[in-house]
């Protein structure tokens, strides 16, 4: 089995819609993160949390929120999904081993219609 | 100012050939560490590489090793002996501890191995 999971792997949605991205992890990390990947633009990051009751934001967190239910699950939410946040979304997780190397979900493919 | 710049958007290289895929990093922190993950066409992101910036050997792992070169700031990535699995979209990412150590990510080099 996958050690980090994401569900669902493809949703298509229509602008307005809200939803609920989520991640799943069995390595025992404490840290997660949310990133979108563009075309040509590299993997940015859009949520992280250092622990259960630690929520950051990051770079473009505008539009998006999240929640940790535990340290194994780590949402993210489209309050009102608009065409632009059409993208890849990866969940990751890391620890302090291998200098924080981050462990990346299969990602999930979003379409905002 | 962008934190990784990875300058080649495309490479060819001859299977059983080395490729190096170039990287150069700005950061003011004294620990950081350097990262290299490949994309293939399916999407996901694998780890590669990790290099810390006190390491004072280069990083290895199987055929990848990356050839850090501190007071230039680069960490090019070279593949040795390639292989067509190598094809594939390949990530440049710098973690900082200041930053709370986030990572940041480069916009990546598509490499495409030549049979």
């Amino acid at each position: 089995d996958a050690d980090v999971t994401q569900t669902p792997r493809n949703r298509i949605t229509k602008t307005g819609k809200r939803i609920m991205l989520e991640c799943s992890q069995t390595k025992g990390h404490d840290r997660m993160y949310w990133y979108r990947q563009d075309p040509g633009l590299g993997l940015r990051l859009i949520y992280y949390s250092f622990d259960v009751k630690d929520i950051n934001k990051g770079e473009i967190s505008d539009g998006y929120s999240v929640s940790r239910q535990a340290q194994a699950k780590f949402s993210l939410s489209l309050e009102s999904a608009i065409p632009n946040q059409t993208a890849l979304y990866f969940c990751a997780t890391s620890d302090r081993s291998g200098g924080y190397t981050q462990y990346f979900g299969p990602g999930t493919r979003l379409t905002v219609l | 100012a962008q934190k990784i710049t990875q300058t080649q958007p495309g490479m060819f290289v001859q299977e059983k050939e080395a490729v190096t895929l170039d990287c150069t990093y700005d950061t003011s922190d004294p620990s950081y560490g350097l990262f290299w993950y490949k994309q293939p066409s399916s999407g996901e992101m694998i780890f590669l590489i990790y290099q810390g910036s006190y390491d004072q050997q280069n990083a290895t792992e199987g055929r990848y090793s990356l050839n850090f070169q501190k007071a230039r700031k680069s960490a090019n990535l070279v593949i040795s002996a390639s292989q067509l699995g190598d094809s594939a979209m390949y990530f440049c990412a710098m973690r900082e501890r200041n930053t709370g150590n986030q990572f940041y990510f480069g916009t990546g080099t598509s490499l495409t191995v030549i049979p």
